[in-house]
């Protein structure tokens, strides 16, 4: 039982390029997240979904794509990156409604120069 | 405008005695309160929480309270280990009828160092 992964778990980007973020999980979880983490500060959301086929945004959604194919999978997409996105960006899933506990994966360290 | 919030950003406790983790939320929203553990190089994971109906829940050595009225929660670790060394998130969630949004706000972190 693997949890939450998460690949790549570091990237460097050029301004201007894109790139997708994957986040797997097998817990059979129907509601799965992604946060950035910014240097001193909390997590923030960034978009959500309750299950296949239905995302909504979060706090921070600006510069960012998502989509929710099957329940497995939710990866993120970063489009035109700018040195603002860079971050550590954690994917998460929980089993039951947004309010409790979520289960995260290890991170991706996104660079963007 | 930072929601949650946690002003201590670091503590240092002798290991065998108790670590007060605080952490202060603004909005009356919120009705479900988390906190989570992280090791560096590792996503967060959930360590304990409590509903909003409730002022105090416990899990073995990890306990937290909630003062509504204070908008106040607090975790305590008795005893503390060395192995609890990470940084502590609080979050908080609940439903922003305003914006018709679901929040899940976490804080910026504690930095808990356990001296051996």
């Amino acid at each position: 039982n693997a949890g939450v992964t998460q690949t790549p778990k570091f990237r460097i980007l050029k301004i201007g390029q894109s790139m997708t973020l994957q986040c797997t999980q097998d817990m059979n979880h129907n509601y799965m997240y992604w946060y950035r983490q910014d240097p001193g500060m909390g997590l923030k959301l960034i978009y959500y979904s309750v299950g296949a086929g239905i995302t909504d945004k979060g706090e921070v959604p600006n510069g960012y794509n998502v989509s929710r194919s099957t329940t497995e999978d939710f990866p993120l997409r970063l489009e035109l990156a700018a040195p603002s996105q860079t971050s550590v960006y954690f994917c998460a899933s929980s089993a039951t409604e947004i309010s409790y506990e979520q289960y995260f994966g290890p991170g991706t360290r996104l660079t963007v120069t | 405008d930072q929601q949650v919030k946690q002003n201590s950003p670091s503590l240092s406790v002798q290991e065998g005695r108790i670590s007060i983790l605080n952490c202060d939320y603004t909005n009356s929203m919120f009705d479900y309160f988390l906190w989570y553990k992280k090791y560096p190089a590792e996503g967060p994971t959930f360590l304990i929480s409590i509903s909003s109906i409730k002022d105090k829940n416990e899990d073995g050595r990890f306990t937290v309270f909630l003062n509504k009225s204070a908008k106040h929660l607090s975790l305590h670790i008795v005893p503390s280990q060395p192995g609890d060394s990470a940084v502590y998130f609080c979050a908080a969630s609940g439903w922003e009828s305003t914006s018709g949004t679901y929040k899940y706000i976490f804080g910026t972190g504690t930095r808990l160092k356990v001296l051996a």
